[in-house]
């Protein structure tokens, strides 16, 4: 199973909604990612869990707060947002080895739109 | 840190014709290499992965690239290209002793034309 699963597909929430996205993976990877890809560009990083511990915060705002409740998932909670956070954001896994990461695998990702 | 060019940003080509995506890198530390595909409003699969090895590479569905170090370059190959393969191309690397983030290029747009 080489897939990370990601809820929903589709979001599209107020500037005054809480809502939550989700992502599953059953690869046994240690290593997990939330990105962020606006139209015509490339991904973005917004953070990144390693063995469930927030490694690296790309300085994000604080209106999305992430967590890693085991090594198997990965929220991305959403609170007050605003438009020009509409965006597909995308979550992936990898392997960690005591070097560097392997390759990285991708969710479907959400659409979400801010109105 | 870690940077990548991808000088194309969009590569139009008639079907049947090759194709070559291009892709530069920039690093202070050895890297790991690798080309992504996304297809309209879908996730990133991975086409391939240059870990350590032969510096060539291929894909199963008729894509190769070629690590060359010297020009820090992870050029993507195709001899015959099909309408299936139109889609967003993204070069990414990533530290390879220490490397927790995957650093993506600003992509290629390949419209393969009939």
């Amino acid at each position: 199973d080489t897939e990370v699963t990601q809820t929903p597909k589709h979001l599209v929430m107020g500037m005054t909604n809480k809502k939550s996205l989700k992502c599953e993976q059953h690869m046994g990877h240690r290593a997990m990612y939330w990105y962020k890809q606006k139209a015509k560009k490339p991904p973005e990083l917004m953070f990144v869990y390693s063995y469930e511990k927030l490694s690296i915060n790309e300085s994000v705002p604080s209106r999305f707060s992430p967590e890693c409740p085991n090594s198997s998932l990965l929220n991305l909670h959403l609170h007050a947002l605003q438009p020009e956070d509409s965006a597909l954001y995308l979550c992936a896994s990898s392997h960690q080895t005591g070097a560097g990461n392997t390759e990285a695998f991708f969710g479907q990702g959400t659409r979400l739109t801010v109105v | 840190a870690q940077s990548v060019t991808q000088l194309d940003s969009q590569v139009p080509v008639f079907e049947e014709a090759p194709v070559e995506l291009r892709c530069n890198y920039s690093s202070s530390v050895s890297v790991y290499l690798f080309w992504y595909v996304q297809y309209p409003n879908q996730g990133l699969q991975l086409l391939l992965k240059y870990l350590s090895g032969s510096t060539l590479v291929e894909s199963i569905n008729g894509f190769e690239a070629e690590f060359n170090k010297s020009q820090t370059s992870f050029h993507l190959r195709k001899p015959s290209v099909h309408i299936s393969d139109t889609a967003e191309y993204f070069c990414a690397v990533s530290d390879r002793d220490y490397g927790q983030n995957f650093v993506f290029g600003p992509g290629t747009r390949l419209s393969v034309l009939p």
